[in-house]
């Protein structure tokens, strides 16, 4: 079936980085964009950007821009999100999402909680 | 960039009762809205998209309405299950962004 399947938990020192991966299968993983989206605990969905599968394009939210690096393996079916220089506040869970047509998210990994404590 | 609003930001209600959940752009969106309900400790799950479309295997008890920046989720018949968060969110240009959440709780 079609399914993403996140990386697991991650705890991490303020300052560091952290990657998350995404697993794509059940489609043609280059005919979708990936999206990713954190909550942090008990507040709301943030949008944080977007990665082309089949061409390596990306649009990261203007809150992200500096820290964020998305990238994709075509030969695994795997997207990435790497989060740098990280703090308290990024303590959420990170979703990543497939972008069906017409623009909406239709199917959604399973969250990775990511951690940044001292 | 597009900002979502929802109101309200909870509700009691009762099962069987009509509900209905609010979201507003601050520009035109025309009909890129998304709606998704989130269960806690769960993904999100896509309810209805381009405002009015209702998901495959969603219940028909669903449905949404509006465009340019106002749009309205309403829930005919509110059943047990239905107790959740709701988020809209707008896939007008290729910055997204969702709104803020309405917590439907059991009166």
């Amino acid at each position: 079936q079609v399914q993403l399947v996140q990386s697991g938990a991650e705890v991490k020192k303020p300052g560091a980085s952290v990657k998350v991966s995404c697993k794509a299968s059940g489609y043609t993983f280059s005919d979708y964009y990936l999206h990713w989206v954190r909550q942090a605990p008990g507040q709301g969905l943030e949008w944080m950007g977007w990665i082309s599968p089949n061409i390596g394009g990306t649009k990261y939210g203007q809150k992200f821009q500096d820290r964020v690096t998305m990238t994709r393996d075509t030969s695994i079916s795997t997207a990435y999100m790497e989060l740098s220089s990280l703090r308290s506040d990024d303590t959420a869970v990170y979703y990543c999402a497939r972008l069906s047509n017409p623009y909406a998210f239709d199917i959604w990994g399973q969250g990775t909680m990511v951690t940044v404590s001292p | 960039d597009i900002q979502m609003t929802q109101s309200p930001s909870s509700l009691s209600a009762s099962v069987g009762d009509r509900v209905s959940i609010t979201c507003r752009a601050n520009q035109s969106i025309n009909t890129y809205l998304n709606w998704y309900q989130q269960k806690p400790r769960k993904a999100p799950k896509l309810l209805i998209y381009v405002a009015s479309s209702l998901q495959s295997g969603v219940p028909s008890r669903f449905s949404g309405s509006g465009s340019g920046t106002d749009f309205t989720l309403t829930i005919s018949s509110l059943q047990p299950e239905d107790f959740a968060t709701y988020y809209c969110q707008q896939s007008y240009n290729t910055v997204f962004s969702f709104g803020p959440g309405t917590k439907v709780e059991i009166k």
